[in-house]
């Protein structure tokens, strides 16, 4: 199976500050990639998908790019509810397999 | 949306059973995902299955010890989990997906935690 790995695991950033996660795949999967975020205690929400489609009602703030193995999600300007785990999956195959997760805080 | 029924706690060995009920929407159009988050861990996919049809496919690390089965009359899917051990503590999602083979999720549970303590 494809392993996914985000970077960083976690970062701390001021309001207001352009945040930018990695996620990097072990081999090509396309544009099979989408990204949820956590908030703490709260059910996964799905933000972008096919790798930079933006999943209707997410703030315009959020963006995704990239294709192949490497992909990022940036937030343009960080907001305190974006406080949150972000994780990345990988839909390709019949496995679904998800990064660790990078937890965002505000400075 | 998708419910879930409540909070459980299970012996190491035994066997757990969660249900999924969706409602809102075309519930055999759709395929149900469980996935599963340990404390303070991340998220671990186990399983796909066709409501419609009751085809299945499991992670890997999964297989033997999951059994999904549903129920077409109230739109409801069901997880069993069983040989239940201390590291299976967790909380279980189930969540929408639009294709078989590939897709992202745009609906999920609202989550059910398992416990597995003697």
């Amino acid at each position: 199976d494809i392993q996914m790995t985000q970077s960083p695991s976690s970062l701390s950033a001021s309001v207001g500050d352009r945040v930018t996660i990695t996620c990097r795949a072990r081999q090509g999967i396309g544009n099979y990639l989408a990204w949820y975020q956590q908030k703490p205690g709260k059910v996964p929400e799905l933000l972008i998908y096919s790798a930079s489609t933006l999943q209707s009602g997410v703030p315009s703030r959020f963006s995704g790019s990239g294709s192949g193995t490497e992909f990022t999600l940036t937030i343009s300007s960080l907001q305190p509810e974006d406080v949150a785990t972000y994780y990345c999956q990988k839909y390709s195959s019949a496995q679904w397999t998800f990064g660790q997760g990078t937890k965002v805080e505000i400075k | 949306q998708l419910v879930q029924s409540g909070a459980e706690v299970s012996e190491p060995g035994a066997s757990v059973r969660i249900s999924c009920k969706g409602s809102g929407y075309s519930f055999n159009r759709y395929f149900v995902h469980w996935v599963r988050q340990a404390p303070g861990r991340g998220l671990e996919w186990m399983a796909i299955t066709n409501p419609s049809g009751g085809s299945t496919n499991y992670a890997q690390k999964f297989q033997g010890r999951v059994t999904m089965t549903r129920d077409m009359s109230t739109n409801t899917v069901y997880m069993q989990l069983g040989s239940l051990r201390s590291d299976d503590t967790a909380v279980y999602y189930c969540a929408r997906g639009a294709t078989w083979t590939s897709g992202w999720w745009d609906y999920w549970g609202q989550g059910t935690l398992v416990t597995v303590s003697s």
